[in-house]
């Protein structure tokens, strides 16, 4: 049974770099599929980050594209999450979810809460 | 980026029949599309409902009941979650999604409660 679990900091400094990982277990992140991000703030609807591919090839919103970054760790089943110059309309839960390619997100993590406090 | 227009809110019986509607924008043709449904739980992640493209082409997500069912109205230019026999778990916001221009979008959600 495929299960992702988030894992960061809970708590990040506004213009600090907000990182989170994904770790997936029951299957192989590179054996297909996408592997993505998902956020929503709190009493909010859904926003998509972005997605990874297990070439490598990334797909991201535009309209965060030059502050979000993902990438899969080569050596172990988890990918990650960067997200750069955080501010309070970051705050949000941040789900991790597997992708089917150019379709739908059919697995997701629990989420994990990302507050931006000074 | 497609802006996907979702109800925000949706009242309904038990027992009834509920149709949620997600409405594309002009230029983007609903036809094209597979339109995916999500419902999401207080305090739980969203859960893959179904994707409907055509009749042809359409698929229920593992162990979700088959009075959930996708359609589309051409003429709305919409994508449409049918929800028949509602039950109180059935209460719930519910979110559409597409793929598009190699990005996911999605709509801004419905809350559809049951009383």
């Amino acid at each position: 049974q495929v299960q992702l679990q988030e894992s960061g900091p809970g708590l990040v400094k506004p213009s600090e770099t907000l990182s989170l990982t994904c770790n997936v277990s029951g299957y192989s992140i590179f054996t297909g599929y996408y592997w993505g991000w998902v956020r929503q703030p709190p009493g909010k609807g859904l926003e998509w980050l972005g997605s990874i591919f297990l070439t490598g090839n990334t797909y991201y919103n535009p309209s965060l594209k030059n502050r979000v970054s993902i990438s899969v760790d080569t050596s172990k089943n988890y990918f990650s999450l960067e997200l750069t110059a955080v501010t309070a309309a970051d705050t949000a839960i941040y789900y991790c979810a597997r992708q089917l390619p150019r379709d739908a997100f059919d697995v997701w993590g629990q989420g994990t809460l990302i507050t931006v406090f000074s | 980026q497609a802006v996907l227009t979702q109800p925000s809110s949706l009242s309904a019986s038990p027992g009834a029949s509920a149709s949620l509607t997600c409405t594309l924008p002009s230029g983007i043709n609903v036809g094209s599309f597979r339109i995916f449904w999500y419902r999401q739980k207080p305090g739980s992640p969203p859960q893959f409902l179904l994707r409907y493209k055509s009749d042809s082409d359409k698929q229920l997500g593992s162990g979700v009941p088959s009075r959930f069912s996708g359609s589309k109205d051409a003429s709305a230019n919409a994508g449409i979650l049918l929800i028949s026999g509602l039950q109180s778990d059935d209460e719930a916001d519910y979110y559409c999604m597409i793929w598009q221009s190699s990005a996911s979008v999605f709509g801004g959600g419905t809350k559809l409660t049951v009383l």
